[in-house]
């Protein structure tokens, strides 16, 4: 079965700064996607980032990036300019490629604090 | 992007009654939603699929006489919470995919049984 570990319960970022949040995940699998989700105080969940296994290319997407390696089995979200609207909890999650196989597998969330 | 709404967005009831919550996916068809449970600064536990058309299939530990799960047609999964007991309270979250690999989840539901 797959699993994702984030290592990171809290964090904390100065506002304008950058933090680095991290994600390992475990699988057999070639074919999946990987995801970074954002939930705010309101406990809406909001789809932050997307990255398929298959693309090399690490995925951006405004302030926020990831850096895939793939070998490592390594997920890792770059926030950058923190701003105060970034303070959420973040969970990394994990979907197989395979049609079937399509529910998603959470990592436990680390909780981001932003200071201004 | 697609969205899921989920009804209601908080619940208060009383202990031995039942609760059903609505998730709905607006704009697109899913013959696929999921329903989860989350604990205060916790990760989303999923509970079960729902499939439409068909029963549902239930996470290992969940009580399928406990969690009844609908999926009546291809917009509308219910999760009704029968005979709720205080441990039952919890924030119950749905999502649902349209075509393509991105899951779009509901508002939540703060469920309270008093």
């Amino acid at each position: 079965a797959q699993t994702v570990t984030q290592s990171q319960p809290e964090m904390s970022v100065q506002e304008a700064e950058t933090v680095t949040l991290s994600c390992t995940y475990d699988t057999s699998e070639s074919d999946y996607y990987l995801f970074w989700y954002k939930q705010p105080p309101s406990r809406q969940m909001i789809l932050v980032i997307r990255q398929e296994a298959y693309k090399q290319q690490n995925a951006t997407e405004n302030r926020f990036s990831v850096n895939f390696q793939k070998a490592a089995k390594s997920f890792s979200l770059k926030i950058s300019d923190s701003q105060l609207g970034d303070a959420a909890m973040y969970f990394c999650a994990y979907r197989s490629g395979r049609e079937y196989g399509n529910k998603l597998v959470f990592g436990a969330g680390t909780i981001l604090r932003v200071k201004s | 992007g697609a969205v899921v709404s989920q009804h209601p967005s908080w619940v208060i009831c009383k202990s031995g009654t039942s609760v059903k919550i609505e998730c709905r996916s607006l704009d697109f068809q899913a013959t696929t939603m999921f329903w989860y449970r989350q604990f205060p600064k916790q990760s989303l536990m999923l509970m079960a699929t729902s499939n439409e058309g068909s029963k549902a299939t239930y996470e290992q530990g969940v009580e399928k006489d406990k969690f009844l799960i609908n999926h009546a047609s291809l917009t509308l999964s219910t999760l009704t919470v029968t005979s709720a007991h205080p441990e039952d309270s919890s924030f119950y979250i749905c999502s649902a995919r349209p075509a393509g690999p991105e899951a779009f989840f509901g508002q939540g539901t703060r469920l309270t049984v008093v």
